[in-house]
């Protein structure tokens, strides 16, 4: 595609519940990542796909939370148990090359 | 000491002035440096990127890197108030991981 797709938009989840967030990233993009966006800060990094292979995912806040991206293009990233301290905006990047990034439009996560 | 830092402002600049962004880095290993802009409510687009020693120009943005004072800087000559955003600084951090560091970004305010 065009660009970098993420779906939902947004997600209210209960307290507790599994949720699964969505990227569709550029196609021949060799390069995935996820990251985190609280209100005011900065993307901070989750975790680093090349093709299919997780190389890093020494972002990932607890275990919790889990990435897969099984054929090399689409990713998914899965919270389960949700918490409250899990609600912000996470994002999807992808790149030819692994520097440069094009974002997608991220996922608002609201956990009550 | 965090990884990268910036200023979070907000810097105030009137229309047609210059604006200077800064960002410093922990990590003296560090390969590659980006700057992104992010409109409020929007993800992040790649505006610069720069890997040596110097000033890389592209249009009214001038990206400068000084690795030996840990230093990287943008400049927004002819400032509009379309560049009205927050830029954020990113590196990569290469002690043994694929992370990218972010910044908490500098909100720009161009003054009509």
């Amino acid at each position: 595609g065009a660009g970098v797709s993420q779906s939902p938009r947004y997600k209210v989840a209960k307290r507790g519940q599994d949720v699964a967030l969505r990227c569709d990233p550029i196609s021949g993009h060799v390069s995935l990542f996820w990251y985190q966006q609280a209100l005011g800060q900065g993307p901070e990094f989750l975790t680093y796909f090349q093709n299919e292979a997780q190389l890093d995912k020494s972002g990932l806040p607890s275990d919790r939370f889990f990435a897969e991206r099984p054929e090399g293009s689409v990713s998914t990233l899965k919270i389960q148990r949700t918490q409250q301290e899990d609600s912000a905006v996470y994002l999807c990047a992808s790149s030819p090359d692994r520097d440069r990034h094009t974002f997608g439009s991220g996922t608002r996560l609201t956990v009550v | 000491q965090k990884e990268v830092e910036q200023n979070s402002g907000p810097l105030s600049v009137p229309e047609g002035a210059i604006a200077s962004l800064n960002c410093t880095y922990s990590d003296r290993g560090s390969q590659s440096f980006f700057w992104y802009r992010q409109y409020s409510g929007k993800s992040p687009e790649l505006i610069m990127s720069i890997y040596s020693n110097g000033d890389k120009e592209d249009g009214r943005f001038t990206a400068q890197l000084n690795k030996a004072s840990q230093y990287v800087s943008l400049l927004i000559r002819d400032s509009q108030p379309s560049d009205s955003a927050t830029y954020l600084c990113a590196v990569n951090i290469v002690s043994g991981t694929y992370k990218y560091i972010f910044g908490t970004g500098t909100r720009l305010k161009v003054l009509a």
